[in-house]
């Protein structure tokens, strides 16, 4: 079962920045979290990944609080293409991913 | 050039028959995955090969059998197909990494129909 909380849907304006929540309160301490997001009728795709520290790359930031319990992806400009299903991930390394239900996020214009 | 493709794309066919479908990375990958997506989207994992040994086998029937040739393909084929193994069926992949990167690659997926 995965160990990740997150609400079943979200709306975004278009070009506003999109805050995505996961609860995560039983986290390992050698465990990561991932995002991955799936737009409709394609494969998943990573977005971005982070232990402890923020991280922030080309497609969003991700903000971990410090009890590593709860973590926020930020989209920070929204586009009509960011409309998918954002699962929140956790694992360790080189290991299945155990997806839950996802936010399913609508970007609307 | 596509990093994980998967071939067929659709594939429909009646109860009862016996049916592949392969899976090719091009990146170079250590470990390779094949996972399930229902009709209600819930994507679960199947079986993980690591360079062409078997990792994980999820309780998945023992009619999935995969077979991976060489590192770079993992084909699963699938015995006395049944109305419930409809589904999509993703392939994946990923490089062994040391600093917790899990990243993973996903194919297109292969839409089956069982009719």
């Amino acid at each position: 079962d995965a160990k990740t909380t997150q609400p079943p849907s979200m709306d975004c304006a278009e070009g506003r920045a999109a805050n995505l929540p996961c609860n995560h309160s039983t986290i390992s301490g050698n465990e990561y979290v991932y995002w991955y997001r799936q737009i409709h009728s394609q494969g998943p795709q990573y977005i971005i990944h982070g232990l402890k520290n923020n991280e922030t790359n080309e497609m969003a930031s991700l903000i971990i609080t410090e009890d590593r319990k709860s973590s926020t992806l930020i989209l920070p400009h929204a586009t009509l293409r960011d409309t998918a299903v954002y699962y929140c991930i956790v694992g360790a390394g080189n290991t299945p991913l155990v997806f839950g239900k996802g936010t399913r996020l609508s970007v609307i214009a | 050039d596509t990093a994980v493709s998967q071939t067929p794309k659709y594939l429909v066919t009646q109860m009862g028959n016996d049916k592949s479908i392969k899976c090719e990375q091009n990146l170079g990958h250590d470990t390779m995955y094949w996972y399930k997506q229902d009709s209600k989207k819930f994507l679960k994992i199947m079986f993980s090969y690591n360079n062409k040994e078997l990792i994980i086998n999820e309780t998945v029937p023992n009619r999935f059998s995969p077979k991976s040739p060489d590192k770079a393909h993992l084909n699963l084929h699938i015995n006395s197909l049944e109305l419930g193994d409809s589904a999509v069926y993703f392939c994946a992949s990923s490089q062994d990494s040391l600093a917790g990167l899990n990243e993973q690659f996903f194919g297109p997926g292969t839409r089956l129909t069982v009719l």
